[in-house]
């Protein structure tokens, strides 16, 4: 049961143009929903959050948009740098007397010079 | 600041041998701490998390089993290892009351021959 689905495994862009990574999910119940990015052989570090009552969330280069009707949310990188080539996991959030976050499988992003 | 320690980096074990696998956090107290697991090209599945001391609670029942003997301490344990449990392992902690933003170690990546 795929609650959190990252449909593309790779993605390739320009430096200096936008990235867009797309990630679905499942259950309305969700709390909060994050991006993670994630170098070989390093642990997923922390890049932003959007609690599901909002819709937008902007952090520097990094915009995260929620659309809860169709339980879809989007990572916007802009502008691309090479540094961003890495896979990015879209995870979702719920407590339920218990902690409970839900990865993607990842998108690699490659960014081009 | 805050810094979480993960060994040993690699291991290479053979089918039925013991497991112990260690992490650390600095630079915070009663940190809640996680073990996650990631399979190649998988997203991260939570194996196990705790909010203190002697509290563990397992998501996924297994061949593995978690520790806490301190505040700040959280240890990953099996009796026999499986060819199934190969795999990168990671630990995260998160403060209390922001249980959606978890920062992770570097990784053990295990190969179970």
């Amino acid at each position: 049961d795929q609650q959190v689905k990252q449909n593309s495994p790779s993605l390739s862009v320009q430096e200096g143009r936008i990235s867009i990574l797309n990630c679905d999910y499942t259950n309305s119940m969700f709390d909060y929903f994050l991006w993670y990015k994630k170098y070989p052989a390093e642990g997923p570090t922390f890049l932003i959050s959007i609690s599901s009552i909002k819709d937008k969330n902007e952090d520097g280069r990094f915009t995260v948009f929620l659309n809860k009707s169709a339980k879809h949310l989007s990572l916007h990188i802009v502008p691309s740098q090479p540094g961003d080539s890495a896979v990015y996991f879209c995870a979702a959030y719920l407590y339920t007397g218990g902690f409970k976050t839900i990865f993607g499988a990842g998108t690699r992003l490659f960014v081009k010079a | 600041s805050q810094t979480i320690h993960q060994w040993p980096a690699t291991l290479v074990q053979p089918v039925g041998s013991p497991l112990s696998l260690e992490c650390t956090v600095e630079g915070t107290s009663n940190p809640n701490l996680y073990w996650y697991r990631q399979a190649a090209g998988r997203g991260l599945q939570l194996l196990f998390y705790s909010v203190g001391i002697g509290q563990i609670s397992s998501e996924v029942p297994q061949n593995l089993s978690a520790s806490r003997p301190q505040d700040r301490q959280f240890i990953l344990s099996s009796k026999k290892l499986l060819l199934s449990d190969s795999g990168f392992y990671l630990c995260a902690w998160s403060v209390l009351g922001r249980d959606y933003e978890q920062y992770f170690g570097p990784g053990t990546r295990l190969t179970v021959t």
